[in-house]
């Protein structure tokens, strides 16, 4: 069974750093483009970033553009989220999420299947 | 970015009630369209792509139509599991978008 574990969530002060994993097992995680998805307390589904299976091409929600990285690491089947200049507003669970396509696709498809159960990330003085 | 809005955003039904969801978005977006189910304290799980394609294990009582801008998730006969968050979400562009999301809860 496909398995997403994401891990590195916590407090952070406005202004610092974190740095979210997502563990993968039971798929073939080289093959697959994978994205963050993030949700505030109580509110609705963001989409955060996007990264090709094989890292090559990277998209990302004006929101974190210049803040945040997107990248993978497909020896060791680990999806990173680097975030910097932390705000307020990136207080969140942050879910890694596989795309649904894969490389005989190239291009991601768009959508989410499976999603990680997350980890929520607090910002916070 | 290209802005999805559902309607409406909370409701009550009972269970055996037929449920629609609606979902718009601010340009046409052919059939890219993505709907999720959301419980409390859980992951979304994907229900339907391509607007009308059901996932390899939803019940046939979920069902998808539209095409462009307008968009519904069509909940045949409620059972007493699918009390939950519903998100349509398109992919058509980036960045990707999320409507605000449907709560039905139990009448």
């Amino acid at each position: 069974q496909v398995q997403l574990v994401e891990s590195g969530g916590g407090v952070v002060q406005p202004g610092r750093s974190l740095r979210l994993s997502c563990a993968a097992s039971e798929f073939t995680f080289s093959s697959y483009s994978m994205h963050w998805v993030r949700q505030a307390p109580g509110k609705g589904l963001e989409w955060v970033a996007i990264i090709w299976f094989d890292g090559t091409n990277k998209f990302y929600a004006d929101s974190v553009k210049g803040r945040f990285t997107i990248s993978r690491d497909n020896s060791k089947n680990t999806l990173y989220l680097q975030m910097n200049s932390l705000r307020a507003e990136d207080t969140a669970v942050y879910h890694c999420a596989r795309d649904f396509g894969n490389i005989y696709d190239y291009n991601p498809r768009g959508w989410f299947d499976p999603w990680g159960q997350g980890t929520l990330v607090t910002v916070s003085s | 970015a290209i802005r999805m809005t559902q309607s409406p955003s909370s409701f009550s039904a009972s269970t055996g009630d037929r449920v629609t969801i609606t979902c718009r978005a601010s340009q046409g977006i052919s059939n890219s369209l993505a709907w999720y189910q959301q419980k409390p304290g859980k992951a979304p799980e994907l229900l339907l792509y391509a607007a009308s394609t059901l996932q390899t294990g939803v019940p046939s009582r979920f069902s998808g139509s539209g095409s462009g801008t307008d968009f519904t998730l069509t909940i045949s006969c409620l059972q007493s599991d699918d009390f939950a968050t519903y998100y349509c979400q398109q992919y058509y562009s980036y960045p990707l978008t999320f409507g605000q999301g449907t709560k039905v809860e139990i009448k």
